[in-house]
C-alpha cells in the first residue's frame, strides 16, 4: 500500500523552529518528486515547497510566504522527507501535509494523514 | 503567480442528481510542453485531499466513472454525473503548469 505518515507537529511559539517528518512506504519514493502542503484551520490548501528527484539533482523551490524560512529535504534511503521550520509566524499555523508528485503532471497522490502546527504564545 | 478561481463557492446538491465545479485559471495552463496541468482533488470532511483527475480530463486510479473532468486553456469544469453521500466534501483545482503551484479556493458539496 502506497503511504505516507507525517510527524513532528506541535505548539510552538513565534519566532520558534519545528522539524516536520514523512515517512514513505509502497513506492519507490527515490524516484519521485515530494511536497509539502498545508492548509490553516477552515481554509484552503496552500503549497509550501518542492523537493526533485536525484535525477534533478534534489532542487527545491518554495512558495514566497516560507522561503528563506524553510527548509525541504529528503533522505532516500530512509525514504523520508523533512520540512525544518524556522522563523515561525502565527500565520504558519495549519495541517501540514506531505505528498508525493507524479510527474510528468499526473497530480498528487497519496496525500498523508498530516501533522497540526500550531504556532502561538 | 497563477491564480485559480472555482465557482460556486458552496453547491447544494440532490442526490442521484448530477453537479458541475467550475474553475478558471488568470492565465492559460498549457505548459511549454503542449500539456495542460490541471487536476481536481476531493477532500471529505476530516480527510487529507485525494486526487480525482489530472492533465484535466484523467481519471485518477480507482476514481469512480461518474466523475469527469473538461476543459481547455483557462476554463476547466469538474462533473459528477449522479451525486451519491460519499461526495460530500470540497472539491479543490490545481494547476502545476507554473510554480508556485495554486489551488482553487475550494467549492462545498453538500447534500
Amino acid at each position: 500500500e502506497v503511504q505516507l505518515v507525517e510527524s513532528g507537529g506541535g505548539l510552538v511559539q513565534p519566532g520558534g523552529s519545528l522539524k516536520l517528518s514523512c515517512a514513505a512506504s509502497g513506492f519507490t519514493f527515490s524516484d519521485h518528486y515530494m511536497d509539502w502542503v498545508r492548509q490553516a484551520p477552515g481554509k484552503g490548501l496552500e503549497w509550501v515547497a518542492r523537493v526533485r528527484n536525484k535525477t534533478k539533482r534534489y532542487t527545491t523551490d518554495y512558495a514566497a510566504s516560507v522561503k528563506g524560512r524553510f527548509t525541504i529535504s529528503r533522505d532516500d534511503s530512509k525514504t523520508s522527507l523533512y520540512l525544518q521550520m524556522n522563523s515561525l509566524k502565527a500565520e504558519d499555523t495549519a495541517v501540514y501535509f506531505c505528498t508525493r508528485y507524479i510527474s510528468p503532471g499526473r497530480g498528487f497522490d497519496p496525500w498523508g494523514q498530516g501533522t497540526l502546527v500550531t504556532v502561538s504564545s | 503567480d497563477i491564480v485559480m478561481t472555482q465557482t460556486p463557492l458552496s453547491s447544494p446538491v440532490t442526490l442521484g442528481q448530477p453537479a458541475s465545479i467550475s474553475c478558471r485559471s488568470s492565465q492559460s495552463l498549457v505548459h511549454s510542453d503542449g500539456n495542460t496541468y490541471l487536476s481536481w482533488l476531493q477532500q471529505r470532511p476530516g480527510q487529507p485531499p485525494r486526487l480525482l483527475i489530472y492533465k484535466v480530463s484523467n481519471r485518477f486510479s480507482g476514481v469512480p466513472d461518474r466523475f469527469s473532468g473538461s476543459g481547455a486553456g483557462t476554463d476547466f469544469t469538474l462533473k459528477i454525473s449522479r451525486v451519491e453521500a460519499e461526495d460530500v466534501g470540497i472539491y479543490y483545482c490545481t494547476q502545476a503548469t507554473q510554480l508556485p503551484l495554486t489551488f482553487g479556493g475550494g467549492t462545498k458539496v453538500e447534500i
